[in-house]
């Protein structure tokens, strides 16, 4: 089955820098690459997804990189702010069912 | 768009007694609902799937008879705990897809149930 690793499992940043987070999968098949954000207590929220036939996409401040060949992606966000503190989770699913199997999560902490 | 929610959003019982947990998509019909388990600083654990009027389908070491999963409806499905021991005690999240597996990627969860069983 799918193994999806993610990278790292905490990331502390200053307010106004980037931050990176990176995931690997196994499964050349999967074609489908969504980005949760999670506030404590509260449900994942999609905030970010990719189809395996594009390379990059982005959203305002939020961009996902894809490389098929290495089978990894990537979040990238710009220009942080102390609200974008969350766990972030990234997952990879593929046709048939679309059920994803999720990374561990990053804590992502923006210091004011 | 793309609403859903969840009730109870915390939820005490005791040992022994059956808890229901409801999901609902609210501005859209979900053909497909999924429920998830969540241990504190842990990813989110598939419990199972279920597809409108028919059976769920479990994950492997999921029990189907301690995890009733219902979903009757294009825009309800429901989970029952049964016989709920203090192991059961987490945090259960749904999540909702529109339309059929080959037209429709996105999920979009609910807010999540906290159940603790004293």
């Amino acid at each position: 089955g799918e193994n999806v690793e993610q990278h790292p499992s905490t990331l502390s940043v200053q307010e106004g820098d980037s931050a990176v987070i990176k995931c690997t999968y196994s499964d050349s098949a999967s074609n489908y690459f969504p980005w949760y954000k999670q506030e404590l207590g509260k449900g994942p929220q999609l905030i970010i997804d990719i189809r395996s036939n594009v390379g990059e996409k982005k959203d305002q401040r939020i961009a996902v990189t894809l490389n098929k060949t290495a089978k990894h992606f990537s979040l990238h966000i710009t220009e942080t702010q102390p609200e974008d503190s969350a766990v972030y989770f990234c997952a990879a699913s593929k046709g048939g069912s679309y059920i994803p199997t999720f990374g561990r999560g990053t804590s992502l902490i923006v210091h004011p | 768009g793309a609403v859903v929610s969840q009730h109870p959003s915390r939820v005490i019982c005791k040992s022994g007694t059956s808890v229901k947990i409801e999901c609902r998509s609210l501005d859209f019909q979900a053909t497909t609902m999924f429920w998830y388990r969540q241990f504190p600083k842990q990813s989110l654990m598939l419990m199972a799937t279920s597809n409108e009027g028919s059976k769920a389908t479990y994950e492997q070491g999921v029990e189907k008879d301690k995890f009733l999963i219902n979903h009757a409806s294009l825009t309800l499905s429901t989970l029952t705990v049964t016989s709920a021991h203090p192991e059961d005690s987490s945090f259960y999240i749904c999540s909702a897809r529109e339309g059929t597996s080959g037209t429709s990627y996105e999920q979009y969860f609910g807010p999540g149930t906290r159940l603790t069983v004293t």
